[in-house]
């Protein structure tokens, strides 16, 4: 079974440009949740998506960044403009709607540095 | 909201002995509450989880332990090997949106062969 695949891993940008991250989750999996991990910190979630609707973005700093999830398949990430506190680890994550099972399988993030 | 709070934040064992994380939550309608554990350069991944109607859970070296009326939840390792290096996070989410996890902050842990 193929992961969660994120791209691209690394990015470096300057303040004040846009970035946009992309995410596939695992098939099958109608949610995905992106989250912002700050070094030596724990992942905080930004965004949860059911299928193509959105479950909770709370924690989303909707002046600048947004997220869609057109198709309840992909989903993209973006930040316009970028600001240097962005600078972090995105990771994206899939889970199945199950009861029995809350596991979030993570992708191996994109790594974001804003100069 | 909830808070999760994690220690150490750094664990340094020798091979073969036991390593324990501890962390607390503020909200007490929270009932789920899984670890994590994040390899160098990758993402997390879950080793083991516990739901608030199980005060003890093990999975081979692993064991998981939850103590509601204290509001505290503990990672124990046993019989470390050099790769249970990572670091490990301890995380909660509500019944009613069990996707929202709060996590704590990590535990780098090394051990030393």
């Amino acid at each position: 079974e193929a992961g969660v695949a994120q791209s691209p891993r690394y990015k470096i940008i300057e303040k004040r440009q846009s970035v946009a991250f992309w995410c596939n989750p695992i098939s099958g999996h109608a949610t995905l949740y992106w989250y912002q991990q700050i070094l030596g910190q724990g992942p905080k979630l930004l965004i949860q998506f059911q299928n193509n609707g959105v479950v909770d973005d709370s924690q989303l700093p909707k002046d600048r960044f947004s997220a869609e999830r057109l198709k309840g398949v992909d989903s993209t990430l973006k930040i316009q403009p970028a600001k240097l506190e962005d600078s972090a680890v995105y990771l994206c994550a899939s889970s199945l709607l199950s009861g029995s099972s809350y596991e979030q399988y993570f992708g191996p993030g994109t790594r974001l540095t804003v100069t | 909201g909830e808070n999760v709070e994690q220690h150490p934040s750094t664990l340094s064992v020798q091979e073969g002995d036991s390593a324990v994380i501890k962390c607390t939550y503020s909200d007490s309608a929270s009932n789920y509450f899984p670890w994590y554990k994040q390899e160098l350069g990758k993402g997390p991944q879950l080793i083991i989880d516990i739901r608030s109607n199980v005060g003890e859970k093990k999975d081979q070296r692993i064991a998981v332990t939850l103590n509601k009326t204290a509001k505290h939840f503990s990672l124990h390792i046993t019989e470390t090997q050099p790769e249970d290096s990572a670091v490990y996070f301890c995380a909660a989410s509500r019944r009613n949106s069990w996707g929202k996890l709060q996590f704590g902050a990590g535990t780098q842990v090394v051990v030393t062969p």
